[in-house]
């Protein structure tokens, strides 16, 4: 049971080069969610689907798009990198009003 | 839409202090409300979480909180703090019902020896 697992954990990026972060959890949950962590702002949600086949905006969804593909899978796409999507980028998963279980994040630079 | 505000950003505390890490959310239905921490260099993980009932719940590692209904408040405690404790914390909001979870800006805490 590995919870939720993200790749790669560590990226650079060109400005202007597109890059697709995956994200995949084994405890069946309906909900899965993206955020970028940034100093002093907290988790910020980019995009988050309640159930397998919708997505839904967040609060900083411009530049990045989101595909579910399956109950399982939920990918964040940058389609042109820009230096402000510096960031660390966790999915999680949740299941009903429960908690969310976090993976181990994605680091990534844009130069 | 729903806020969370953590007004202390940054708490310095020695070993057996006591500490207490302000939360307060905005949203006029029922909630459910998290309290999750992050060791340096990690994920982040539950601590504890209230849906309904007792508004005074326990989590992990001797910490609780109270939810105070009117004051739209979910205060983070503990008695005596330890040096492992050192991590930031992180407030969280799920109204009833519904997906989306909005997180606090974060509160680091930094035991002293």
């Amino acid at each position: 049971n590995a919870g939720v697992t993200q790749t790669p954990k560590f990226q650079v990026l060109k400005t202007g080069q597109s890059m697709t972060l995956q994200c995949a959890q084994d405890m069946n949950h309906n909900s899965m969610y993206w955020y970028r962590q940034d100093p002093g702002m907290g988790l910020r949600l980019i995009y988050y689907s309640a159930s397998e086949g919708t997505t839904d905006k967040g609060e900083v969804p411009n530049g990045y798009n989101v595909s579910r593909l399956n109950k399982r899978e939920f990918s964040l796409r940058l389609e042109s990198a820009a230096p402000s999507q510096t960031s660390v980028y966790f999915c999680a998963s949740g299941q009903g009003n429960n908690e969310q279980f976090f993976g181990p994040g994605t680091r990534l630079t844009v130069l | 839409a729903q806020s969370v505000s953590q007004h202390n950003h940054h708490v310095i505390l020695s070993e057996a202090a006591s500490l207490e890490l302000g939360c307060n959310y905005s949203y006029g239905g029922t909630v459910n409300l998290f309290w999750y921490v992050q060791y340096p260099g990690q994920h982040l993980q539950l601590l504890l979480k209230y849906f309904s009932g007792d508004p005074l719940v326990k989590g992990i590692k001797g910490f609780e909180a109270e939810f105070i209904k009117s004051k739209f408040s979910f205060n983070l405690r503990k008695p005596s703090v330890q040096w492992s404790d050192t991590a930031e914390y992180f407030c969280a909001v799920k109204p009833g019902g519904y997906q989306k979870v909005t997180f606090g800006t974060g509160t680091k805490l930094q035991v002293i020896p």
